[in-house]
């Protein structure tokens, strides 16, 4: 059949600045929740999770904030580089499943 | 982290054909794993979910006929996509739940399949 296809959302930012990506989830009774980032061509990498009972967690140069309220999830990368450009998606788990956003493409510029 | 591979990581076929994924945890044994399958410029959308001595789950409108799943290890699932034809030309992707941790979902490095 037809397959529409969904153009992601592109953030640009400047090499070394921080980027903030963000992520609408949609079952309220999800308790897990992933950020990876996919680059051309290879599978999704994990990057940082965080579970329904925290609303912060730090990673390396990542942080993940998670608002239950709102079903909201951000992904904060500090002082970006060339090789974060890439595609990230949030997922959430769903009982055994997860669920996936659909994404957003990262964009470094020099 | 946990590994997971995929093989093979390209394959071009005839159309008619039918064409095996192999999906493997490398250092963990997963009693789960997912199927998904992702368009350019499109997420992920999930196929199928494999549970090691059972038949596959698959999510509506995945045909169990055409897709065939088995996992008859815990070290390893397959993906048969028989009777291929160009429309199933898609980048299809495995993971596998390390259910001996915090029942993370670690991704194979996804195979390329195109029908000719």
């Amino acid at each position: 059949g037809e397959n529409v296809g969904l153009h992601l959302p592109t953030l640009s930012v400047q090499e070394g600045d921080n980027s903030i990506i963000n992520c609408a989830y949609s079952n309220s009774a999800s308790d897990y929740f992933i950020w990876y980032k996919q680059e051309s061509g290879k599978g999704p990498q994990f990057i940082i999770d965080i579970r329904s009972n925290m609303d912060k967690r730090q990673g390396q140069r990542v942080t993940v904030l998670l608002n239950k309220t709102v079903k909201h999830l951000s992904l904060q990368i500090a002082a970006t580089q060339p090789g974060d450009s890439a595609v990230y998606f949030c997922a959430e788990r769903a009982g055994q499943n997860f669920v996936f956003g659909p994404g957003t493409r990262l964009s470094v510029l020099p | 982290g946990a590994v997971v591979s995929q093989h093979p990581s390209w394959v071009i076929c005839k159309s008619g054909t039918s064409v095996k994924i192999e999906c493997r945890s490398l250092d963990f044994q997963a009693t789960t794993m997912f199927w998904y399958r992702q368009f350019p410029k499109q997420s992920l959308m999930l196929m199928a979910t494999s549970n090691e001595g059972s038949k596959a789950t698959y999510e509506q409108g995945v045909e169990k006929d055409k897709f065939l799943i088995n996992h008859a290890s815990l070290t390893l699932s397959t993906l048969t996509v028989t009777s291929a034809h160009p429309e199933d030309s898609s980048f299809y992707i495995c993971s596998a739940l390390n259910s001996g941790g915090y029942n993370e979902q670690f991704f194979g490095p996804g195979t390329r399949l195109t029908v000719l």
